[in-house]
């Protein structure tokens, strides 16, 4: 079965602290995604990337960033953690061809800031 | 500016009514949209999918319908069962625009036995 893992289910980090989101695919897929997911706010894109080494601001990216070091990993970074990054962060990936643009997301991680 | 949004943020329905969830899309370029299911702690699955080409869609219990007069979507569950309890979402992509989808807020289906 295809799967997007990340690596913690729930976190509980302090103000200020430097926190990594690591995410995992196992379906060869060209494409990542990071989104935070907020009551009343649906899903907002942070982070994405289309390749190794390459990424690109999605609509969100203040006081986040990314590393894709290998094709099948995608971390997300929040440099100085602060209480309003407290949310469900969803990692997801996609194969990226034409006309295959469904997304394969992970059970994100709860993060909460205190 | 472009959006993808849903008409309502709640849905109640009785066990084995069908449901309609329906969803407003704005870009009229849009070549493809998708709909999420996302049950709670998790994270969302693909239901279905329509290319901006066709008008309806069926899988196994499910059917979408797009309407690009209106710019509408919709998706339709027969016989609701109280494991289609959860929030969903459609989405949409634009080709020229690479494969990245815009997601809509999302309607919460309670399915009452």
């Amino acid at each position: 079965d295809v799967k997007v893992t990340q690596s913690s289910r729930y976190l509980v980090k302090r103000t200020g602290e430097k926190v990594f989101l690591e995410c995992v695919q196992d379906m060869d897929h060209e494409n990542m995604f990071w989104y935070r997911q907020d009551p009343g706010l649906g899903l907002r894109l942070i982070y994405f990337s289309y390749d190794v080494k390459m990424k690109e601001k999605g609509d969100i990216p203040e006081g986040y960033s990314v590393s894709r070091e290998k094709k099948e990993r995608f971390s997300l970074i929040l440099e100085s953690a602060s209480t309003n990054q407290t949310s469900m962060y969803l990692c997801a990936s996609s194969f990226g061809g034409q006309g295959l643009y469904g997304y394969t997301f992970g059970s994100g991680t709860r993060l909460t800031v205190v | 500016g472009e959006s993808v949004g849903l008409h309502l943020p709640t849905l109640s329905v009785q066990e084995g009514d069908n449901s309609i969830i329906n969803c407003a899309y704005s870009n009229s370029a849009s070549d493809y949209f998708i709909w999420y299911k996302q049950e709670s702690g998790k994270g969302p699955q693909f239901i279905i999918d329509i290319r901006s080409n066709m008008d309806k869609r069926q899988g196994q219990r499910v059917t979408v319908l797009l309407n690009k007069t209106v710019k509408h979507l919709s998706l339709q569950i027969a016989a609701t069962q109280p494991g289609d309890s959860a929030v969903y979402f459609c989405a949409e992509v634009r080709e020229t625009s690479g494969s990245r989808l815009t997601f809509g807020e999302g309607t919460q289906l309670t399915v009452n036995p």
